[in-house]
């Protein structure tokens, strides 16, 4: 079974400055996606980025990009210019391609980020 | 756009009652995936379905079942509810097992008192 850990629980960033949430993950598969969704304290899941572990170039979404790094099985997030809007808990997911282990999403444990003005 | 929709919002039972929750996925997804999050947890997977049959299976208790109608929406039945099952219960859908997104709805809050 594939495992995600996040080894941060909890982040602080200002306003307008950037952070990086780490993400690592254990799989034997050689073909899988992997994403970063936000939960804020609506409890609503927003997904903020994906990366198919065959695409070797970084998604990109805005502020949001991830640093994927297949090798070391590392997806860490990157918000540039933070907002006081994305104060939330972050989760990163692992899920298996079509024909893999099954199609449910696997989450870490999140890292809350907090905001300051 | 049309999102996923989960009803009840709220509910609130006591130990040993019953209880379903309703997701009716965005219009086309023949997919839905039924996720549990205890307090301060991360979302857990239970149960999955692709056209009406069941494709996944995880860590749901034989106390809860759950089946996809005609419609493509979804029913997880829940009953001898216990203290521990107080959860937010999430329902997400994608247009096929190979769908790559999971699109969540707003999650159904159960209080088991």
């Amino acid at each position: 079974a594939q495992t995600v850990t996040q080894s941060q629980p909890e982040m602080s960033v200002q306003e307008a400055e950037t952070v990086t949430l780490s993400c690592t993950y254990d799989t034997s598969e050689s073909d899988y996606y992997l994403f970063w969704y936000k939960q804020p304290p609506s409890r609503q899941m927003i997904l903020v980025i994906r990366q198919e572990a065959y695409k070797q170039q970084n998604a990109t979404e805005n502020r949001f990009s991830v640093n994927f790094q297949k090798a070391a099985k590392s997806f860490s997030l990157k918000i540039s210019d933070s907002q006081l809007g994305d104060a939330a808990m972050y989760f990163c997911a692992y899920r298996s391609i079509p024909g893999g282990s099954g199609y449910a999403l696997n989450f870490g444990k999140g890292t809350s980020l907090l905001v300051t003005p | 756009a049309a999102g996923v929709i989960q009803s009840p919002r709220h509910l609130i039972k006591e130990k040993r009652e019953t209880a379903t929750l309703k997701c009716y996925p965005i219009p086309r997804h023949d997919t839905v995936y039924w996720y549990q999050q205890g307090p301060g947890q991360d979302p857990q997977f239970l149960i999955s379905f692709y056209e009406k049959m069941q494709s996944d299976k995880g860590s749901i208790p034989d106390r809860f079942s759950a089946q996809q109608f005609s419609d493509y929406h979804s029913e997880l039945n829940m009953s001898s509810l216990e203290l521990g099952d107080s959860a937010l219960y999430f329902c997400a859908s994608s247009l096929g097992l190979a769908g790559v997104v999971q699109f969540f709805g707003p999650g159904t809050r159960l209080t088991v008192l």
